[in-house]
């Protein structure tokens, strides 16, 4: 079974400022994607960005950019020019690119409560 | 606003009773997926349904259970409920099966 991990309960940064998500995952697949979600205190999940596994380019959405490094196993997520809306928890999840049998449920991690002080 | 929605918001019952959860996809999406947030266990699978069939199943007590209908709005049956139900129950629903899941408002259920 896969699973995701996320190493930092909490996190704080200035406003405007870069901040860097860690997120480490164990599986024996070869082929799957990744997923970072954000959910405000309004408890949405709101999906941030994604990655596929077979694609070496990092995924890129506005000010929101991942580091993944499929040898290690790491995907971690830079949010640049932070702002006091990114205020929130965030959840890394897996899923595998093979359906059926519970691969197409996402697997989280137990997420990173981000603070934006002003 | 995802396009997904879920009734009803709240939810407050007492121990053994049974509620039912419901959730209409995006139009157009086939794929709902169910899942279940607490303190303890994070969030976590429940299960899937695709264009009325069960798909997958992670997580899911034998206690609950769930359908989609043929209009593709599903429901999530708990049934002899405990304390340790008390969750939020989310919803999500994607196009077709692999592709990107989108999240409902969740239903928080308190089981007192």
């Amino acid at each position: 079974a896969q699973t995701v991990t996320q190493s930092q309960p909490e996190m704080s940064v200035q406003e405007a400022e870069t901040v860097t998500l860690s997120c480490t995952y164990d599986t024996s697949e070869s082929d799957y994607y990744l997923f970072w979600y954000k959910q405000p205190p309004s408890r949405q999940m709101i999906l941030v960005i994604r990655q596929e596994a077979y694609k070496q380019q990092n995924a890129t959405e506005n000010r929101f950019s991942v580091n993944f490094q499929k040898a290690a196993k790491s995907f971690s997520l830079k949010i640049s020019d932070s702002q006091l809306g990114d205020a929130a928890m965030y959840f890394c999840a897996y899923r595998s690119r093979y359906s059926g049998g519970g691969a197409d449920g996402l697997t989280f991690g137990k997420g990173t409560h981000l603070i934006i002080q002003p | 606003d995802s396009g997904v929605t879920q009734t009803p918001k709240h939810l407050i019952t007492a121990t053994g009773q049974r509620v039912t959860l419901r959730c209409s996809p995006r139009s157009g999406d086939l794929s709902v997926y169910w899942y279940q947030q607490s303190l303890d266990q994070g969030l976590q699978f429940l299960i899937q349904y695709y264009n009325g069939e069960e798909r997958a199943k992670g997580n899911i007590l034998e206690r609950f259970s769930a359908q989609q209908f043929p209009d593709l709005h599903s429901e999530l049956n708990l049934s002899s409920l405990e304390l340790g139900d008390s969750a939020l129950y989310f919803c999500a629903s994607s196009v077709e099966i692999l592709y990107t899941q989108y999240f409902g408002p969740g239903t928080r259920l308190t089981v007192l």
